[in-house]
């Protein structure tokens, strides 16, 4: 069984850097045609995907945000870590981890999500 | 960027068909996933690539994809499919997944 936990601070300080941990089990992040994701979500508001990283460490960012954002994993301890610089109030958002495989391109595996409020 | 449009909300008497539309230039040459969003959890993949059901998701739930418009039908609506969804896509012009802005349905 595939599972995805997200974790990190739920408050952070404008002009901080955000740190996520997204530690998944059930599949190992070095497999063929594995990715995983991080997504966010504002309250009430639509997704917004951040970035994707691959089996082979292949990275992908969201244009908009790729200034601010790195995506690094750790495979011996299953672990994709996600920071964001900068941090400003519009970046209060639950964050979901999520599970990506090359043979649909779709995120079908989510993690439970994180509240991360940005506020001084 | 990729822009995708959704109608807000949808309301739907129960044992009836919705349909919940996504909008997007030339659309119907991309993959369209769609995910179920139900309050206060995480969002749930419910078709992948236009018209596949991942496994666990009921044969109620089906998609096409032609044109500027994709759509995910839902037929024979129970209280349980109340819930947002959302449409999304993979824009290779700009290696970016975009997401449509969701589409509220209500089981009347």
């Amino acid at each position: 069984q595939i599972t995805l936990k997200e974790s990190g601070p739920t408050l952070v300080k404008p002009t901080q850097t955000l740190t996520l941990t997204c530690t998944v089990s059930g599949f190992s992040l070095s497999s063929s045609g594995v990715g995983v994701g991080w997504i966010r979500q504002p309250p009430g508001k639509a997704l917004e995907w951040l970035a994707l990283i691959f089996w082979d460490d292949d990275k992908r960012y969201s244009p908009s945000l790729r200034s601010r954002l790195t995506i690094t994993r750790d495979t011996s301890k299953n672990q994709v870590v996600l920071t964001m610089t900068n941090m400003d109030p519009v970046d209060t958002a639950t964050y979901y981890c999520t599970h990506l495989t090359t043979l649909r391109w779709a995120f079908d595996i989510w993690g439970q999500g994180t509240m991360a409020t940005v506020s001084s | 960027s990729y822009v995708l449009t959704q109608p807000p909300s949808v309301s739907v008497a129960p044992g009836k068909t919705a349909r919940i539309t996504c909008g997007g230039n030339k659309i119907g040459s991309k993959s369209v996933h769609w995910y179920q969003q139900k309050p206060g959890q995480a969002p749930v993949l419910v078709i992948y690539y236009d018209s596949d059901r991942p496994s666990g998701i009921p044969e109620r739930f089906s998609g096409s994809n032609s044109g500027n418009a994709a759509t995910l039908t839902i037929s024979r609506v129970e209280a349980g499919d109340e819930a947002d969804y959302f449409c999304q896509v993979w824009s290779t012009s700009i290696d970016l997944y975009v997401f449509g802005p969701g589409t509220r349905v209500t089981v009347l």
